[in-house]
C-alpha cells in the first residue's frame, strides 16, 4: 500500500531559527515528490517539485531535499518568519497508466509554529 | 489571474438535503480533482477528471458525484449528506494527469458541515 509518514506531527519554533522536516514514503512506481504549504483554512500551495533525478530544489527559503534510494524527503526551512506557521504537506506522485494518471498520494502533514 | 475558484466558501445543511459545490478554473486545465481533508486523517481525493467527461473514483467517492461536462467546470454533488461528510473539501487543477511535473493548483476551500 502506497504511503507517506511525516514527522514531526508539529514543532515549534523561535524566530529567525532554522527547521527540518521529515518525510518517508513507500509510494512505487515513483514519480516525482512535492511539498505544499498550507495556511490554516486555506488550499495548499506548491513549495517544490521533484523528481527522481533531482536529489535537492530551493524556493527562497525552503530547500528540499530526495533521496530516492532510501526514500526519504526533507525541507529545510532556514531563518524561519511569522509567515511560516503553517502546515506542510509531503505528496508522492506514482506513476500511472494514461487513462488513469498519476496517483498522488498525502502524507499527514507537519504543523509549524514560528514563535517571536 | 490564474484561480481555482469554489463555491460556497462555507456551507451548512442538514442530513439529507441535496446540495452542489461549484469549481471553476481559469487555466484551461485538462485535470480537475476533488479532495477532502479531516483532522488526522489528511487529504484524500473523492473523484478526479482527466479531461471533459472523463471523471473516475479516487480513494473516498462513497456519497458523492461529479461531472465534467466543460473543461472549466469540475462540481461536485452530494445526493444526500450526511453527518460524516462534515469536512473542508477541496477543489484542484493542474495541466494534465499524464505528465509528472505539472503543478496543481488548489482552490480556497469549502468547509461543510451536515447536520
Amino acid at each position: 500500500k502506497n504511503q507517506v509518514e511525516q514527522s514531526p506531527q508539529s514543532l515549534i519554533i523561535l524566530e529567525g531559527k532554522n527547521c527540518t522536516l521529515q518525510c518517508n514514503y513507500t509510494v512505487s512506481p515513483f514519480s516525482n515528490l512535492r511539498w505544499y504549504k498550507q495556511d490554516t483554512g486555506r488550499g495548499p500551495v506548491s513549495l517544490t517539485i521533484m523528481t527522481f533525478s533531482e536529489n535537492t530544489k530551493s524556493n527562497g527559503r525552503y530547500t528540499a531535499t530526495l533521496d530516492a534510494d532510501t526514500k526519504q524527503s526533507s525541507l529545510h526551512i532556514t531563518a524561519s518568519q511569522l509567515s511560516d506557521s503553517a502546515s506542510y504537506i509531503c505528496v508522492v506522485s506514482a506513476k500511472g497508466i494514461k487513462a488513469a494518471g498519476n496517483k498522488l498520494t498525502f502524507g499527514g502533514g507537519t504543523r509549524v509554529l514560528v514563535k517571536p | 489571474e490564474a484561480q481555482v475558484t469554489q463555491n460556497p466558501r462555507y456551507l451548512i445543511t442538514v442530513t439529507g438535503k441535496k446540495l452542489t459545490v461549484t469549481c471553476s478554473q481559469n487555466m484551461n486545465h485538462e485535470y480537475m480533482s476533488w479532495y477532502r481533508q479531516d483532522p488526522g486523517l489528511g487529504l484524500r481525493q473523492i473523484y478526479y477528471s482527466m479531461n471533459v467527461e472523463v471523471t473516475d473514483k479516487g480513494d473516498v467517492p462513497e456519497g458523492y458525484k461529479v461531472s465534467r461536462k466543460e473543461k472549466r467546470n469540475f462540481p461536485l454533488i452530494l445526493e444526500s449528506p450526511s453527518p460524516n461528510q462534515t469536512s473542508l473539501y477541496f477543489c484542484a487543477s493542474s495541466l494534465t494527469g499524464t505528465l509528472s511535473s505539472y503543478e496543481q493548483y488548489f482552490g480556497p476551500g469549502t468547509r461543510l458541515t451536515v447536520t
